[in-house]
């Protein structure tokens, strides 16, 4: 069974703090992503990376940074937390190989709250 | 752009009775597409994964058909049950690796 796992459940940050959020796959997947879900919006992609140092934007990427410095391991940095950047945050991953059909698993989710 | 929309946002219905959850998209040209479970405060956990080249893909009560021309998929829960209450979403894929996300339909079945 494929396992993405995220560094916490709960996180609760003060306004300008640097926050890290870690998700780490064991399935050696090529892609990983970083989402966030807010109520009434879905989701909404915030940066991908499709190998290791590599990434993209994906459609909210103002206030955010990743960083993938090892295959299974892909982190979100918000660099000054602020208020509008509580949401749930959820990390998947998925492989390039055709056959596996690209299908996205996904980790438990990151409530993170900024006051 | 893909807009993914998904009607009825919400819906209660007595055990027993069958579910249809509805998902329309704009851009007929997708990859694949893809239902997630989600139950709240949690991730989300793919149910199927249907290829547009097919029509419908079946797991247990649980089927999905796609009519890639209409841009619409429907995923049917056979005999519904109180641990089938969660928020079901439907996500497209395109060409690149990424999803495009309805906003979901919140499902709760009364015992």
């Amino acid at each position: 069974d494929v396992k993405v796992t995220q560094s916490s459940r709960y996180l609760v940050k003060r306004t300008g703090e640097k926050v890290f959020l870690e998700c780490v796959q064991d399935m050696d997947h090529e892609n990983m992503f970083w989402y966030r879900q807010d109520p009434g919006l879905g989701l909404r992609l915030i940066y991908f990376s499709y190998d290791v140092k590599m990434k993209e934007k994906g459609d909210i990427p103002e206030g955010y940074s990743v960083s993938r410095e090892k295959k299974e391991r892909f982190s979100l940095i918000l660099e000054s937390a602020s208020t509008n950047q509580t949401s749930m945050y959820l990390c998947a991953s998925s492989s390039r190989k055709i056959l596996l059909n690209y299908e996205q698993y996904f980790g438990p989710g990151t409530r993170l709250t900024v006051t | 752009k893909q807009e993914v929309t998904q009607i009825p946002a919400a819906l209660s219905v007595p055990e027993g009775e069958n579910l249809v959850l509805n998902c329309s998209f704009t851009d007929s040209a997708i990859y694949n597409l893809q239902w997630f479970r989600q139950d709240p405060g949690k991730g989300l956990t793919s149910l199927l994964l249907i290829q547009s080249s097919q029509r419908e893909q079946t797991s247990g009560r649980l089927n999905a058909s796609l009519d890639k021309s209409s841009g619409r998929s429907t995923l049917y829960i056979a005999a519904s049950q109180p641990g089938d209450s969660a928020t079901y979403l439907c996500a497209v894929r395109k060409a690149d690796y990424k999803l495009s996300f309805g906003a979901g339909t919140t499902v709760t079945v009364r015992a």
